[in-house]
Protein backbone atom coordinates (compact mmCIF):
# COMPACT_ATOMS: atom_id res chain seq x y z
CA UNK A 1 0.00 0.00 0.00
CA UNK A 2 1.61 3.15 -1.24
CA UNK A 3 -1.18 5.47 -0.76
CA UNK A 4 -1.86 8.54 1.11
CA UNK A 5 -5.26 9.46 1.80
CA UNK A 6 -6.64 13.06 3.15
CA UNK A 7 -10.14 13.24 4.54
CA UNK A 8 -12.34 15.51 3.30
CA UNK A 9 -11.85 16.03 0.07
CA UNK A 10 -13.66 19.44 0.02
CA UNK A 11 -14.42 21.80 2.96
CA UNK A 12 -16.23 24.87 3.14
CA UNK A 13 -16.03 26.44 6.54
CA UNK A 14 -16.97 30.38 8.02
CA UNK A 15 -14.54 31.80 10.10
CA UNK A 16 -15.75 31.04 13.05
CA UNK A 17 -16.27 27.14 12.86
CA UNK A 18 -13.31 25.29 13.96
CA UNK A 19 -12.99 21.67 11.70
CA UNK A 20 -10.31 19.29 11.32
CA UNK A 21 -8.28 17.77 7.81
CA UNK A 22 -7.43 14.23 8.45
CA UNK A 23 -4.20 12.41 6.79
CA UNK A 24 -3.58 8.42 7.03
CA UNK A 25 -0.79 6.29 5.91
CA UNK A 26 -0.41 2.64 6.39
CA UNK A 27 3.35 2.71 4.67
CA UNK A 28 5.21 2.37 8.17
CA UNK A 29 6.49 5.53 7.16
CA UNK A 30 8.02 7.72 10.56
CA UNK A 31 7.77 11.55 8.90
CA UNK A 32 5.10 13.23 7.95
CA UNK A 33 3.74 16.73 6.13
CA UNK A 34 1.33 19.09 6.18
CA UNK A 35 1.83 21.84 2.88
CA UNK A 36 -0.29 24.51 2.07
CA UNK A 37 -0.82 25.59 -2.03
CA UNK A 38 -2.60 28.12 -3.81
CA UNK A 39 -3.64 28.35 -7.01
CA UNK A 40 -0.84 27.96 -9.41
CA UNK A 41 1.65 27.95 -7.15
CA UNK A 42 4.06 25.23 -5.57
CA UNK A 43 3.39 23.90 -2.24
CA UNK A 44 4.67 25.79 0.87
CA UNK A 45 5.88 23.71 3.65
CA UNK A 46 4.17 23.97 7.16
CA UNK A 47 5.10 21.12 9.18
CA UNK A 48 6.70 18.47 9.93
CA UNK A 49 6.29 15.45 12.36
CA UNK A 50 9.06 12.98 12.92
CA UNK A 51 8.60 9.96 14.90
CA UNK A 52 4.78 11.38 15.80
CA UNK A 53 6.85 14.49 17.26
CA UNK A 54 6.58 17.97 16.03
CA UNK A 55 10.43 18.69 14.53
CA UNK A 56 9.31 21.65 12.47
CA UNK A 57 7.05 24.73 12.25
CA UNK A 58 7.39 26.93 9.33
CA UNK A 59 6.27 29.56 11.10
CA UNK A 60 2.71 29.09 10.89
CA UNK A 61 0.07 31.19 12.47
CA UNK A 62 -1.22 29.70 15.90
CA UNK A 63 -5.00 29.20 14.02
CA UNK A 64 -3.43 25.82 12.22
CA UNK A 65 -2.88 23.57 15.06
CA UNK A 66 -1.43 19.75 13.54
CA UNK A 67 -1.63 16.91 15.91
CA UNK A 68 -0.08 13.20 15.23
CA UNK A 69 -2.03 10.97 16.95
CA UNK A 70 0.09 7.93 15.97
CA UNK A 71 2.60 6.98 13.45
CA UNK A 72 -0.12 6.51 10.88
CA UNK A 73 -2.41 9.31 11.72
CA UNK A 74 -1.76 13.40 11.15
CA UNK A 75 -4.41 16.11 11.57
CA UNK A 76 -4.39 19.67 10.98
CA UNK A 77 -6.97 21.23 13.26
CA UNK A 78 -8.40 24.54 12.14
CA UNK A 79 -9.82 27.20 13.78
CA UNK A 80 -11.23 30.99 13.35
CA UNK A 81 -9.24 31.15 9.63
CA UNK A 82 -9.26 34.17 7.31
CA UNK A 83 -9.94 33.74 3.48
CA UNK A 84 -7.03 33.90 2.21
CA UNK A 85 -6.54 30.24 4.04
CA UNK A 86 -8.25 29.53 1.80
CA UNK A 87 -6.22 26.69 -0.58
CA UNK A 88 -5.37 23.18 -1.33
CA UNK A 89 -3.69 21.52 2.31
CA UNK A 90 -1.52 18.61 1.05
CA UNK A 91 -0.39 15.85 3.84
CA UNK A 92 2.58 13.61 2.68
CA UNK A 93 4.81 11.29 4.49
CA UNK A 94 8.17 9.69 3.94
CA UNK A 95 10.41 6.70 5.30
CA UNK A 96 12.23 9.52 7.48
CA UNK A 97 13.37 13.00 6.87
CA UNK A 98 16.84 12.36 8.30
CA UNK A 99 18.10 10.08 4.82
CA UNK A 100 19.16 11.71 1.67
CA UNK A 101 17.13 10.13 -0.92
CA UNK A 102 13.21 9.14 0.86
CA UNK A 103 10.95 10.01 -0.76
CA UNK A 104 7.81 11.87 0.09
CA UNK A 105 4.19 10.48 -0.72
CA UNK A 106 1.72 13.20 -1.59
CA UNK A 107 -2.05 12.75 -0.52
CA UNK A 108 -5.19 14.38 -2.83
CA UNK A 109 -5.01 16.83 -0.71
CA UNK A 110 -8.05 18.63 0.85
CA UNK A 111 -9.48 21.65 -0.85
CA UNK A 112 -10.50 24.26 1.32
CA UNK A 113 -12.84 27.15 1.37
CA UNK A 114 -12.71 29.63 4.07
CA UNK A 115 -16.30 32.00 3.87
CA UNK B 1 19.62 31.48 -1.00
CA UNK B 2 18.18 28.18 -2.06
CA UNK B 3 16.17 28.33 -5.40
CA UNK B 4 14.67 26.45 -8.41
CA UNK B 5 13.80 27.71 -11.43
CA UNK B 6 11.76 26.15 -14.25
CA UNK B 7 11.21 26.95 -17.82
CA UNK B 8 9.10 27.32 -19.54
CA UNK B 9 5.74 28.39 -17.35
CA UNK B 10 3.25 26.97 -19.61
CA UNK B 11 3.48 24.91 -23.01
CA UNK B 12 1.17 23.60 -25.42
CA UNK B 13 1.92 20.48 -27.38
CA UNK B 14 0.17 18.68 -30.15
CA UNK B 15 -0.57 14.87 -29.04
CA UNK B 16 2.12 12.62 -29.58
CA UNK B 17 5.01 15.32 -29.89
CA UNK B 18 7.66 15.44 -27.62
CA UNK B 19 8.26 17.66 -25.61
CA UNK B 20 11.36 19.20 -22.68
CA UNK B 21 10.90 21.09 -19.53
CA UNK B 22 14.14 22.80 -17.86
CA UNK B 23 15.10 23.07 -14.13
CA UNK B 24 17.85 25.11 -13.03
CA UNK B 25 18.85 25.02 -9.17
CA UNK B 26 20.79 27.30 -7.15
CA UNK B 27 20.54 24.59 -3.85
CA UNK B 28 23.12 23.61 -1.40
CA UNK B 29 23.96 21.26 0.00
CA UNK B 30 22.84 19.00 -2.91
CA UNK B 31 20.47 15.88 -1.60
CA UNK B 32 18.72 15.00 -4.49
CA UNK B 33 16.56 16.06 -7.46
CA UNK B 34 12.38 14.84 -8.26
CA UNK B 35 10.42 15.68 -10.65
CA UNK B 36 6.49 15.81 -9.70
CA UNK B 37 3.46 15.44 -12.21
CA UNK B 38 0.51 17.41 -10.62
CA UNK B 39 -2.77 16.90 -11.89
CA UNK B 40 -5.32 20.16 -11.23
CA UNK B 41 -7.11 20.01 -7.54
CA UNK B 42 -4.47 16.66 -6.92
CA UNK B 43 -1.46 16.10 -4.81
CA UNK B 44 1.81 15.51 -6.80
CA UNK B 45 3.08 11.79 -7.75
CA UNK B 46 6.46 11.08 -7.78
CA UNK B 47 7.90 10.74 -11.50
CA UNK B 48 11.95 10.13 -10.79
CA UNK B 49 14.24 11.06 -8.20
CA UNK B 50 18.03 11.36 -8.59
CA UNK B 51 21.18 11.95 -6.59
CA UNK B 52 24.55 13.43 -7.32
CA UNK B 53 26.14 10.86 -9.12
CA UNK B 54 22.71 9.58 -11.01
CA UNK B 55 22.88 11.54 -14.87
CA UNK B 56 19.50 9.72 -16.19
CA UNK B 57 16.49 8.09 -14.80
CA UNK B 58 13.47 6.57 -17.10
CA UNK B 59 9.92 6.18 -16.23
CA UNK B 60 8.06 4.79 -18.82
CA UNK B 61 7.57 7.95 -21.38
CA UNK B 62 9.28 10.41 -18.90
CA UNK B 63 13.31 10.41 -18.99
CA UNK B 64 15.16 12.72 -16.59
CA UNK B 65 18.58 14.11 -17.13
CA UNK B 66 20.51 15.68 -14.48
CA UNK B 67 24.07 17.93 -14.45
CA UNK B 68 25.24 18.30 -11.24
CA UNK B 69 28.21 20.29 -12.75
CA UNK B 70 25.45 23.05 -14.14
CA UNK B 71 22.85 22.33 -11.90
CA UNK B 72 20.68 21.98 -14.62
CA UNK B 73 17.76 18.90 -15.04
CA UNK B 74 15.73 18.33 -17.87
CA UNK B 75 12.27 16.12 -18.28
CA UNK B 76 11.72 14.80 -21.28
CA UNK B 77 8.53 13.47 -22.63
CA UNK B 78 7.80 11.37 -25.79
CA UNK B 79 4.70 10.41 -27.68
CA UNK B 80 2.85 12.97 -24.94
CA UNK B 81 -0.99 11.60 -24.51
CA UNK B 82 -3.81 14.24 -23.72
CA UNK B 83 -3.25 12.73 -19.86
CA UNK B 84 -0.18 14.31 -19.65
CA UNK B 85 -1.83 17.48 -19.47
CA UNK B 86 -0.60 18.52 -16.13
CA UNK B 87 2.22 20.52 -13.90
CA UNK B 88 5.74 19.51 -13.72
CA UNK B 89 7.14 20.05 -10.76
CA UNK B 90 11.04 20.31 -10.29
CA UNK B 91 11.72 19.84 -6.72
CA UNK B 92 15.63 19.93 -5.40
CA UNK B 93 16.20 18.24 -1.55
CA UNK B 94 18.39 20.31 0.64
CA UNK B 95 20.28 19.08 3.48
CA UNK B 96 19.60 21.13 6.85
CA UNK B 97 20.72 20.58 10.14
CA UNK B 98 19.25 16.66 9.25
CA UNK B 99 16.30 17.54 7.95
CA UNK B 100 15.62 17.44 4.14
CA UNK B 101 14.46 20.39 3.09
CA UNK B 102 12.47 20.22 -0.53
CA UNK B 103 12.80 23.29 -2.80
CA UNK B 104 9.78 23.76 -5.07
CA UNK B 105 9.99 25.27 -8.34
CA UNK B 106 7.22 27.01 -9.82
CA UNK B 107 6.43 24.56 -12.45
CA UNK B 108 5.54 24.06 -16.39
CA UNK B 109 1.74 24.11 -17.02
CA UNK B 110 2.05 21.51 -19.80
CA UNK B 111 -1.29 21.11 -21.91
CA UNK B 112 -1.34 18.87 -24.63
CA UNK B 113 -3.95 19.02 -27.66
CA UNK B 114 -5.04 16.17 -29.61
Amino acid sequence: DTEVTQTPKHLVMGMTNKKSLKCEQHMGHRAMYWYKQKAKKPPELMFVYSYEKLSINESVPSRFSPECPNSSLLNLHLHALQPEDSALYLCASSHGPRTGSYEQYFGPGTRLTVT
Amino acid sequence: KNQVEQSPQSLIILEGKNCTLQCNYTVSPFSNLRWYKQDTGRGPVSLTIMTFSENTKSNGRYTATLDADTKQSSLHITASQLSDSASYICVVSARSGGYNKLIFGAGTRLAVHP
